[in-house]
């Protein structure tokens, strides 16, 4: 079993839509959570961390569930410039608190 | 602040060559380091980490090495490439103790053919 397990899909929605990824993690004892973002050809950047308690960042909320040991990441009011890769990544103690990357899930919005 | 620099963007080798891809990173001291790969259409695969001068972890077995001769400096090598080494190579630093995950440099696109 991977470590880190995202859809690949891709996801193509239209602008202005609702979408929703999943990630789900294999270690129990995993410690921090992000997401990332990785434009086409491009270096992965760090999106946002995720928290316990689920945290938002203008259009994007993500949200953590340590029982199920899934996370997840809802973007609003999809924009054409949100079309990327989005890469699950989790770290913990077990790891050497190395990042452990996701494949991806590839989102395109269409006008 | 803190960047990272990596080169060069993109690289053309033939089988059996040598490799020596650069990083180095500007506006912080003792970070952590890192070398990733991204093949075609795959997740990044971690080759190596190094945490001070001379400190290389290796974390699978290929035809790569890694060194860091300096605080700021991180070199992948190989003394011979194989067509398996193609792939999108991602230098990354971190700082210990820090929960901010990685930032990572803009990468070198290696072919071999």
């Amino acid at each position: 079993r991977k470590e880190v397990e995202q859809d690949p899909g891709p996801f193509n929605v239209p602008e202005g839509a609702t979408v929703a990824f999943n990630c789900t993690y294999s270690n129990s004892a995993s410690q921090s959570f992000f997401w990332y973002r990785q434009d086409c050809r491009k270096e992965p950047k760090l999106l946002m961390s995720v928290y316990s308690s689920g945290n938002e960042d203008g259009r994007f909320t993500a949200q953590l569930n340590r029982a199920s040991q899934y996370i997840s990441l809802l973007i609003r009011d999809s924009k054409l410039s949100d079309s990327a890769t989005y890469l699950c990544v989790v770290t913990s103690m077990e790891y050497g608190n190395k990042l452990v990357f996701g494949a991806g899930t590839i989102l395109r919005v269409k006008s | 602040s803190q960047t990272i620099h990596q080169w060069p963007a993109t690289l053309v080798q033939p089988v059996g060559s040598p490799l020596s891809l650069e990083c180095t990173v500007e506006g912080t001291s003792n970070p952590n380091l890192y070398w990733y790969r991204q093949a075609a259409g795959r997740g990044l695969q971690l080759l190596f980490y190094s945490v001070g001068i001379g400190q290389i972890s290796s974390e699978v077995p290929q035809n790569l090495s890694a060194s860091r001769p300096q605080d700021r400096q991180f070199i992948l090598s190989s003394k011979k490439l194989l067509l398996s080494d193609s792939g999108f190579y991602l230098c990354a630093w971190s700082v210990l103790g820090k929960d901010y995950g990685y930032t990572f440099g803009s990468g070198t696109r290696l072919t071999v053919v």
